[in-house]
């Protein structure tokens, strides 16, 4: 069985400082990886994904995550954060069957 | 495309009434999920379809739930009776993958239920 944990709930950061949030997966088989985020009262939006390909991956809005099998981590990070990325962001693993295991999420909050 | 659509988007009912989650996946999608959001328990998958056919429900929490897709355009959710502890956010997304094949999820807005 999968599963995923993101350390740290909460994430507070300045505007134009790095956001770093942190997942760590275990899978039994090679697994594909994700980073939703979601916006106040709206869906999980996909920002990246990792599939097996590079291992650095980049996704939309400047994001971009690592793949690390070693540590069994695909952390995510962003140079410069701005006021638009507070949000709550998931990290996913989906192992099998097209089904995904959400992590408990991180909540980030940009200070200006 | 207009992404994947619910409704209705709050519902507010009291305990012991039943309860009717819509979800009209994206065109051309042909699997669809079911997950629930709640502060306690994060997100959890309930139940997945591939084509109009259940494939995994063991997220489905009891008996009092079940969900339906007659259609590969539409999918209901329902809850009967209906209990407090049920009030969460309940989300619909389609793919066009497979059981043996990924793609990327698209998620509806949400539908927030109240259970009195």
């Amino acid at each position: 069985a999968q599963s995923v944990t993101q350390l740290g709930s909460h994430v507070s950061v300045s505007e134009g400082a790095l956001v770093l949030l942190r997942c760590n997966y275990s899978s039994s088989v090679p697994p594909y990886l994700f980073w939703y985020v979601q916006y106040p009262n709206q869906g999980l939006q996909l920002l990246l994904k990792y599939t097996s390909a590079a291992t650095l991956v980049k996704g939309i809005n400047g994001f971009e995550a690592e793949f690390k099998k070693s540590e069994t981590s695909f952390h995510l990070t962003k140079p410069s954060a701005h006021m638009s990325d507070a949000a709550e962001y998931f990290c996913a693993v989906e192992a099998a069957g097209n089904k995904l295991t959400f992590g408990g999420g991180t909540r980030v909050l940009v200070k200006p | 495309d207009a992404g994947v659509i619910q409704s209705p988007r709050h519902e507010v009912t009291e305990m012991g009434q039943e309860v009717t989650l819509r979800c009209k996946p994206i065109s051309g999608h042909n699997s669809l999920f079911w997950y629930r959001q709640t502060m306690m328990r994060g997100l959890e998958l309930l139940i997945y379809f591939n084509n109009n056919v259940p494939i995994d429900d063991s997220g489905m929490p009891e008996d009092r739930f079940s969900a339906k897709m007659p259609n590969a355009s539409f999918s209901t959710l329902k809850i009967q009776p209906s209990e407090p502890r049920d009030s969460a956010v309940y989300f619909c997304a389609s793919s066009s993958g497979t059981p043996f094949l990924l793609n990327e999820q698209f998620f509806g807005p949400g539908t927030r239920l109240t259970v009195l």
